[in-house]
C-alpha cells in the first residue's frame, strides 16, 4: 500500500498553549492538501485545507502553512483544549487522481491540563 | 443530515474466511473511497468508486476487491483473510470528486482476523 512512515510522533502542549504541527508531503504534483483529527474510535475528521496556489489558510483557531519549495505543511492551532488531543494527519491529493488521496503517519497530540 | 455509515462495527474472522464490509455514503455523494488502517502502515488507499466504477485502485493484492451499487452504497470484499488483514476499515465519501472537497469518513469497521 501507499502511505509513509511506521513510527507516531508525539507531542505534548500545555492547555491553553498553541501548538504547531509539522508534516512532509510526498508528490510535488500535488495540488489540494487536508489536516484531519482522528479521535479514538472515531474515523478521521476534516479540520481545514487548502490549495495549492495558496499558502496560508486559517480557520477556527486553526491555521494551515503551506510551503510548496520544501513540501512543507504545517498546522496550527490556538489556546489548545484538552478536547483537541488526538491524532493529526495531513493529506495530500492530486487533482489527476481524483479522490485518491495519500495520508501522512500522522502525529498524536496530547494536551496536558 | 446523516453522516457515512459503516456496518459492522466490529467483526472477528478466521483466517481463510471471506468479508463483507458496507459503507452508506452521505445522500448525495457519489464518490465511494475505502482505507485501511493499522498502527504500522497507517491509512492507507485500497480503492475508490464513482457511478459504480472503480476509478483507483491502490496497492493491494486481488483478495481486496469492493463494487458500488446504484444508490453509491458501497461494499468490500477480502477473501481468503490473513492474520495480517486486522485493521481498521474506513470508508470516505465526498460530492465534488473533481476537487477532493467534501472527503467525509465514516466510524470505520474493526476486522479482527484469528
Amino acid at each position: 500500500g501507499e502511505s509513509v512512515g511506521l513510527h507516531l510522533p508525539t507531542l505534548s502542549v500545555q492547555e491553553g498553549d498553541n501548538s504547531i504541527i509539522n508534516c512532509a508531503y510526498s508528490n510535488s504534483a500535488s495540488d489540494y492538501f487536508i489536516w484531519y483529527k482522528q479521535e479514538s474510535g472515531k474515523g478521521p475528521q476534516f479540520i481545514i485545507d487548502i490549495r495549492s496556489n495558496m499558502d496560508k489558510r486559517q480557520g477556527q483557531r486553526v491555521t494551515v502553512l503551506l510551503n510548496k519549495t520544501v513540501k512543507h505543511l504545517s498546522l496550527q492551532i490556538a489556546a489548545t483544549q484538552p478536547g483537541d488531543s488526538a491524532v493529526y494527519f495531513c493529506a495530500e491529493n492530486m487533482k489527476t487522481s481524483y479522490d485518491k488521496v495519500i495520508f501522512g503517519p500522522g502525529t498524536s497530540l496530547s494536551v496536558i491540563p | 443530515k446523516a453522516g457515512v455509515t459503516q456496518t459492522p462495527r466490529y467483526l472477528i474472522k478466521t483466517r481463510g474466511q471471506q468479508v463483507t464490509l458496507s459503507c452508506s455514503p452521505i445522500s448525495g455523494h457519489r464518490s465511494v473511497s475505502w482505507y485501511q488502517q493499522t498502527p504500522g502502515q497507517g491509512l492507507q488507499f485500497l480503492f475508490e468508486y464513482f457511478s459504480e466504477t472503480q476509478r483507483n485502485k491502490g496497492n493491494f493484492p486481488g483478495r481486496f476487491s469492493g463494487r458500488q451499487f446504484s444508490n453509491s452504497r458501497s461494499e468490500m470484499n477480502v477473501s481468503t483473510l490473513e492474520l495480517g488483514d486486522s485493521a481498521l476499515y474506513l470508508c470516505a465519501s465526498s460530492l465534488d470528486t473533481e476537487t477532493g472537497y467534501g472527503y467525509t469518513f465514516g466510524s470505520g469497521t474493526r476486522l479482527t482476523v484469528v
